[in-house]
């Protein structure tokens, strides 16, 4: 079963434009980590973010902010003022402490494209 | 500090034959995570490996297998080659102390096509 769902497979955006990823996701474990990833065209995936379980609190860093809700099981990604730079897939990943050595669980993951 | 890299970056093989890919990890990272990525079945976890041990393990058959070296780094091998093992294969590595799970960084990967 998919634990972690992205469901916008694509969404574009003009410059300047603000946009939201959504990530929902699913787990029993009380102890647990999520992650976002960016995948530029190049292929590389570049580490954006670590939240644990225990963190709730919001966070920013630049343009981009994360709102971890424990409540609604949900992780979601908002760029502000996106640029052509920004254009890439993103992907939310969950690691549970029951199945953690290693394992990133990774949900289907977001394009996005911002044009100018 | 150098990221992680991995070696070939393209390969093409023929079914039924086999392939060792190779990953050297961020200096002091001695945990090494292996990453399928295919467009049907997105980002999935092969393995990982610390310590020269095999710690966890995907849902893949015995064909893929892995191995890491006394220096971290790691090989993965694939055997007798289907047409479906196409895919860019993703290592990653991390930092590993007790129970905490900390980020991975990703290598460019290895794009391997099966014909």
């Amino acid at each position: 079963a998919q634990k972690v769902t992205q469901a916008q497979t694509e969404i574009s955006v003009v410059e300047k434009e603000d946009v939201t990823l959504d990530c929902v996701y699913e787990t029993r474990d009380t102890t647990y980590y999520l992650f976002w990833y960016k995948q530029p065209p190049s292929g590389e995936l570049v580490f954006l973010i670590r939240r644990n379980s225990f963190d709730e609190q919001n966070e920013i860093s630049g343009r981009y902010s994360w709102n971890f809700q424990k409540s609604t099981s949900s992780f979601n990604f908002t760029i502000t003022a996106s640029q052509v730079v920004d254009s890439a897939v993103y992907f939310c990943a969950l690691s549970e402490l029951t199945d953690s050595w290693g394992k990133l669980q990774f949900g289907a993951g977001t394009q996005v494209v911002v044009t100018p | 500090k150098a990221g992680v890299t991995q070696t070939p970056r393209y390969l093409i093989k023929t079914r039924g034959q086999q392939v060792t890919l190779s990953c050297s990890p961020i200096s002091g990272h001695r945990s090494v995570s292996w990453y399928q990525q295919t467009p049907g079945q997105g980002l999935q976890f092969l393995f990982e490996y610390f310590s020269e041990t095999q710690r966890n393990k995907g849902n893949f058959p015995g064909r893929f297998s892995g191995r890491q070296f006394s220096n971290s780094r790691s090989e993965m091998n694939v055997s007798t080659l289907e047409l479906g093992d196409s895919a860019l294969y993703l290592c990653a590595s991390s930092l590993a102390y007790g129970q905490v799970t900390y980020e991975q960084y990703f290598g460019p990967g290895t794009r391997l096509t099966v014909t």
